[in-house]
Order: C-alpha cells, then structure tokens, then sequence
C-alpha cells in the first residue's frame, strides 16, 4: 500500500496567489516526480528528483518550481499563480531497483485558478 | 526516449476476460515494462511489470512478446471496478528519466 500523501486535495485561489503544494511519502525513496493533468489527457511530467538537492525539469514546461531539502518531501511552488496554471498536480515516488522501480502516487492536488 | 502505442479504448463485458494491447517497438534490452491503471478521480495504481518473461499477480497477467516489441495486459474477469485507463509505460532503472512517459493509455469500459 502506498504511502504517499499530497495536501490539499482541492484548492480554488485568485490569480496572482502563491501556492505551494505538498508532497510527502514514507518509504524512503529516492526518487519523487510531479505530474501534471488535464481533465481526460495525458499525464506529463513536470518535475523530478533523485535524492536530496537535486531537481529537474520534465518533458513538459512549467512555471512551477520545486525543492528536495529532505528525502520525504517534494513540495512545489506556483509564484503567482495563473487561470492557465488550472489542472490536476499528482505527485509519485519510486524506490529504485529494489523495489523494481514502482511508481507510488498520491491522491493528487486538483488546482482551480480564479 | 522509448515511447508507447495503445488504443485509445476497448469495450468489454463483466465477468469477460480482456485483453489490453501495447506496442513498444523501440524498446531497449534494459527497459522494464510497466502497468498502471487510473480510477477516476484518483491519481495511476500500479498493476504489474515485466523485462521478458510472461508475469501473473493477483490483478492481471502481463505478456510479452518474444521479440519484447509489445506486450499484453490480461484482465482475467473484468469487473465493473477494472473501468480505468490503463497505462503501459517503459522504465530504465538506470535512471533516464525520460522513459516515464505516460501516453494517453486505454480507456477500458466495462459493461454490466
């Protein structure tokens, strides 16, 4: 079972508001993306992370920023967020080869942009 | 980047098995491959993986081809609760990053 969590859940905030949303997982890993959604389209990958103070930029642009101060923790931070920034973020993490590289994700932070 | 190919969806009826295709013709020899499936409103579950031999859990079989250029995810009895989209993704445990590429998975309907 997966031990991934993301807060908040639903979150409606007027343009221009700085948001950070939170991701925390308890397994240990290593390795930890975020993902961005569309209603009923692909995910794409925004972010990830191998470990403490490493981050990179996924396949798809995004004005979003992220840290790795700690293994549990990947928060992501909008500046002033935008109508455009609207979409589900879902978190995930991987434990590298011995756990044969699962992804675990969250329940996902579902961003509505006034 | 190795990339994916499935139907954009399938039908099928409860209690049936189904039988969910990918085509992964440029795969690498140390690309794992992957299943995940979305409910929705929730964020892809993993269902299982495979590097070449066929692969049973206790949700699915996964099949893959002798050349490893596609693979089948095998739903034995689908249930009305196996409608999802389903995932077939490759994974270099080497750490490539690019290979996480999701697609547009198969949306699997399921009829009472």
């Amino acid at each position: 079972e997966a031990d991934i969590y993301q807060t908040p859940r639903y979150l409606v905030i007027g343009t221009g508001k700085k948001i950070t949303l939170e991701c925390s997982q308890t397994m240990g890993h290593d390795k930890m993306y975020w993902y961005q959604q569309d209603p009923g389209m692909e995910l794409h990958l925004i972010h990830y992370s191998y470990g403490v103070n490493s981050t990179e930029k996924g396949d798809l642009s995004s004005e979003s920023t992220v840290s790795r101060i700690r293994t549990e923790h990947f928060p992501l931070t909008l500046e002033s967020a935008r109508p455009s920034h609207t979409s589900q973020y879902l978190c995930a993490s991987s434990g590298g080869f011995r756990a044969q590289g699962k992804l675990f994700f969250g329940s996902g932070t579902q961003l509505s942009v006034l | 980047d190795a990339k994916t190919t499935q139907p954009n969806s399938m039908e099928s009826n409860e209690e049936e098995p189904v039988h969910l295709p990918c085509n992964h013709s440029t795969i690498s020899g140390t690309d794992y491959i992957h299943w995940y499936r979305q409910l929705p409103s929730q964020g892809p579950e993993y269902v299982i993986h495979g590097l070449t031999s066929n692969v049973n859990n206790r949700m699915a079989s996964l099949a893959i081809a002798e050349d490893r250029k596609s693979s089948t995810l095998i739903l034995h009895r689908a249930t009305l609760r196996d409608a999802a989209v389903y995932y077939c993704i490759l994974m270099n445990y080497g750490g490539s990053q690019g290979n996480l590429i999701f697609g547009k998975g198969t949306k699997l309907s399921v009829k009472p």
